[in-house]
């Protein structure tokens, strides 16, 4: 089952470019990467998902290298309504139906 | 388009009182379902998933249990509460698809007492 590791915490001011890289060593060859936005009180929200490459859309961009051992997140000038959680989780390639979510990384957005 | 409901929003249990959770799913047919808990400032941990109607997958020992009466229909129990059942419960469906994107609903806070 691969695991994944995020750092826990990030800083950062409005209008600059987050990146959030994860760690997947044992990404299985059928994983995918999918990327959660959550609020305080609330559940997870679907931000994007990639298996390869680069993936972009109206509100991401997901970086993943040749290997696939790590992706980034990146959130372009961000706000302080992006201030959230971020998880980065790994598809099981065995079963898709099971999904299990990282430690998650803290964005705090500065004004 | 699909809705996925939890009840109740909030609750307050003594410890040693059962428990009971549900969740609906609208809008979808043979959904793979999810009961996640989150303690405080922590992530997301998967206590149960389902792919259809009483198949309920454990994926940690503990004093809670589910179950899937109809195809849209998920429900957390516990026959006693412990003070560590304390926590935030998410409820999530996914398309049986490969691999399709979880759709969270909008919790459950649970404080046991």
């Amino acid at each position: 089952l691969a695991k994944t590791t995020q750092p826990i915490s990030m800083d950062s001011y409005e209008g600059q470019e987050v990146n959030i890289t994860c760690s997947h060593n044992n990404i299985a060859t059928n994983d995918y990467i999918t990327w959660y936005q959550q609020f305080p009180s609330q559940g997870p929200r679907f931000i994007i998902q990639g298996y390869k490459t680069k993936v972009t859309n109206e509100v991401a961009s997901l970086f993943i290298p040749a290997d696939r051992k790590s992706s980034t997140l990146s959130l372009p000038r961000v706000s302080l309504s992006d201030t959230a959680v971020y998880y980065c989780l790994v598809g099981d390639g065995d079963n898709f139906n099971k999904f299990y979510f990282g430690s998650g990384t803290k964005l705090n957005v500065k004004p | 388009s699909q809705t996925i409901h939890q009840w109740p929003a909030t609750l307050v249990q003594p410890v040693g009182s059962p428990l009971s959770l549900e969740c609906t799913v609208e809008g979808t047919s043979n959904p793979n379902l999810y009961w996640y808990r989150q303690a405080a400032g922590r992530g997301l941990q998967l206590l149960f998933y389902s792919v259809g109607i009483g198949q309920i997958s454990s994926e940690v020992p503990q004093n809670l249990s589910a179950s899937r009466p109809q195809d849209r229909q998920f429900i957390l129990s516990s026959k006693k509460l412990l003070l560590s059942d304390s926590g935030f419960y998410l409820c999530a469906w996914s398309g049986a698809g490969v691999p399709d994107t979880q759709y969270f609903g909008p919790g459950t806070r649970l404080t046991v007492l």
